[in-house]
Order: structure tokens, then C-alpha cells, then sequence
């Protein structure tokens, strides 16, 4: 088993949609969750980050953890074209990261 | 320049080709990543420099030769390369901190890689 599941899709949803986008992982230490998202041609940019379990919103962003079914989602409200890229999942127990494969999504308008 | 920079940012190269990747940070960070990219793949860490010490090797093979001559710097030398080493690869620096807190890594743009 992988320590960090991630579905690579390729996702596309119309603009205006809810996106969800999900991670498992199968170490119980990790304590620190991570959404980068990367668009083409560059390296990745941390979006949210979020310590132990619980909700984190910013803008039209929300990611949750839940750590006893170790399961990590985000959210995206309100999709726009511009929110086209690569969303990675990254999760640490405090000194190492461990990687999704990231799921690419794209925006229709 | 500001943040992470790395130069070239697409190499192709034979198998039998040397060539060196250049990361240079910006930030002020005293701890550097080398990490490996291939498509529908984790990130893989291939390196860690902490304060110009090199504190993490993943099994990486000797082709793959890094170099940290300060703080800021990073380079990744190659040599005798396989098709299978084509990727993008990802330099990245944070601010390390003891005590196995979390910091956040910030990324470069990449170097795409192609080995004939």
C-alpha cells in the first residue's frame, strides 16, 4: 500500500462547479497537511495547510482532515478557468514529506 | 530575482553527456531539497542539504551527484543518465527548524530533463 494515495484523474468540470479533491494516506503519524497546486510550467505553491483534523477555509478554498478515517480532502467553490492545474497532496509527521501523484483538474468555461 | 530559480529549464542530453542543474534561492532559507518529478508520480526526495550538510540521501543512484556550496546554492551534476531519469526535477528550500516542525517548502520552477 502506498503511504499517500491520490487519484491522478485528469478531472474537467464546467466553471462555476464544486470541486473535490481527495487524498488517503496510510501513516497515522502524519500531523501536517498540505494542498500545493502547480501549474504548467512551474513547480508547485502552497495553497492550504492544515494541522491535525478539523475544516480550514480560505476564499472559495476549504480543506478538511480527517484523521481516524485518514482522509484528507479540498474544496473548490465556484471553479473558474484560472483554477486549471495540478493539485498535490502533501502530508508530514513534522520533518519529512510525503507526496500524492496530484490530480489534474481542468475548468471549462 | 526572487524565490527559488533554477537554470536550464529544459536540458536534453545523451546518455553519455555530463551536465550540471543550478538552484539558487532567494529567501534567505537554510535548508535546500532535490526532488524528482514524473508524470502520474509522487515527488520523490532525492536530497536534503541542511545548513550546507547533506542530512538525506533516498537511495538515489551515483549518477545523480549533489552539491551545495552555500546557503543558497544548489546544483545537481548528471552523468551517464538513462531514458528512464527524463523528468521534471524540482529544487525547493525552507527555513529548518529543530524539533521536527513542520516548514514550509517553497519550489522552483523546474528543470525538464530529456535523456536520449
Amino acid at each position: 500500500q502506498k503511504e499517500v494515495e491520490q487519484d491522478p484523474g485528469p478531472l474537467s468540470v464546467p466553471e462555476g462547479a464544486i470541486v473535490s479533491l481527495n487524498c488517503t494516506y496510510s501513516n497515522s503519524a502524519f500531523q501536517y497537511f498540505m494542498w500545493y497546486r502547480q501549474y504548467s510550467r512551474k513547480g508547485p505553491e502552497l495553497l492550504m495547510y492544515t494541522y491535525s483534523s478539523g475544516n480550514k477555509e480560505d476564499g472559495r478554498f476549504t480543506a478538511q482532515v480527517d484523521k481516524s478515517s485518514k482522509y484528507i480532502s479540498l474544496f473548490i467553490r465556484d471553479s473558474q478557468p484560472s483554477d486549471s492545474a495540478t493539485y498535490l497532496c502533501a502530508m508530514s509527521p513534522g520533518d519529512d514529506m510525503r507526496f500524492g501523484a496530484g490530480t489534474r483538474l481542468t475548468v471549462k468555461p | 530575482e526572487t524565490g527559488v530559480t533554477q537554470t536550464p529549464r529544459h536540458l536534453v542530453m545523451g546518455m553519455t553527456n555530463k551536465k550540471s542543474l543550478k538552484c539558487e534561492q532567494h529567501l534567505g532559507h537554510n535548508a535546500m531539497y532535490w526532488y524528482k518529478q514524473s508524470a502520474k508520480k509522487p515527488l520523490e526526495l532525492m536530497f536534503v542539504y541542511s545548513l550546507e550538510e547533506r542530512v538525506e540521501n533516498n537511495s538515489v543512484p551515483s549518477r545523480f551527484s549533489p552539491e551545495c556550496p552555500n546557503s543558497s546554492h544548489l546544483f545537481l551534476h548528471l552523468h551517464t543518465l538513462q531514458p528512464e531519469d527524463s523528468a521534471l526535477y524540482l529544487c525547493a528550500s525552507s527555513q529548518d527548524v529543530p524539533g521536527g516542525q513542520y516548514n514550509e517548502q517553497f519550489f522552483g520552477p523546474g528543470t525538464r530533463l530529456t535523456v536520449l
